[in-house]
């Protein structure tokens, strides 16, 4: 069964803390997407990737980096958290002509 | 630039009720249409799509058919069941920048009671 895993379902960091975000695809798909879902707002894209190595921003980007070193792995770095960047994280995968994404189950971030 | 618009929740019906979840948006070009839908404390799964006008999607008793004419994509259901109750996103292909991503819709969330 093909998936999408993030390493962690509940997070709970501190105000100023490095975070990082792991998501991991085995369907061999070159685009990967972080998105974070708030209520009202539905989904909104933080950063998508389309290759290795390869980054692009999406509409909220600021207060997070991401990293692509390996095309199965996909990681979402907080720099240095903040209380607004409390909310649920969901990592996608597609491949080239985007017949859809796969989504993993979701962090929920609380940042204290 | 593109958006969807879905009707605000919570939507309540009891089981086996006619379901609609009005969804527009505003796209250039011919974007491909998709309903996900989301379980408690899970991701997000694909639902159905279309990728063209007329197209209709279906599955799981779920359909919704691309109207490029009213510019809607519009999730339907004949009965439905306790099991449906969840938050359905719709949500459009966007290729502006040179790149494919989708853009969702704020989510309309669905309880159906006994």
């Amino acid at each position: 069964d093909v998936k999408v895993t993030q390493s962690s379902r509940y997070l709970v960091k501190r105000t100023g803390e490095k975070v990082f975000l792991e998501c991991v695809q085995d369907m061999d798909h070159e685009n990967m997407f972080w998105y974070r879902q708030d209520p009202g707002l539905g989904l909104r894209l933080i950063y998508f990737s389309y290759d290795v190595k390869m980054k692009e921003k999406g509409d909220i980007p600021e207060g997070y980096s991401v990293s692509r070193e390996k095309k199965e792995r996909f990681s979402l770095i907080l720099e240095s958290a903040s209380t607004n960047q409390t909310s649920m994280y969901l990592c996608a995968s597609s491949p080239p002509l985007l017949s859809g994404y796969t989504f993993g189950s979701g962090t929920r971030l609380t940042v204290v | 630039g593109n958006s969807v618009t879905q009707m605000e929740g919570p939507v309540t019906l009891s089981e086996e009720a006619f379901l609609t979840i009005n969804c527009t948006y505003t796209a250039t070009g011919y974007p491909s249409l998709f309903w996900y839908v989301q379980y408690p404390g899970e991701g997000l799964q694909l639902l159905l799509k279309a990728t063209k006008a007329d197209d209709k999607g279906s599955n799981k008793g779920f359909e919704a058919t691309y109207r490029k004419e009213t510019t809607s994509f519009h999730l339907e259901k004949g009965s439905v069941q306790v099991s449906d109750s969840a938050v359905y996103f719709c949500a459009l292909s966007d290729r502006s920048g040179g790149y494919n991503k989708l853009i969702f819709g704020a989510g309309t969330r669905l309880a159906v009671h006994p």
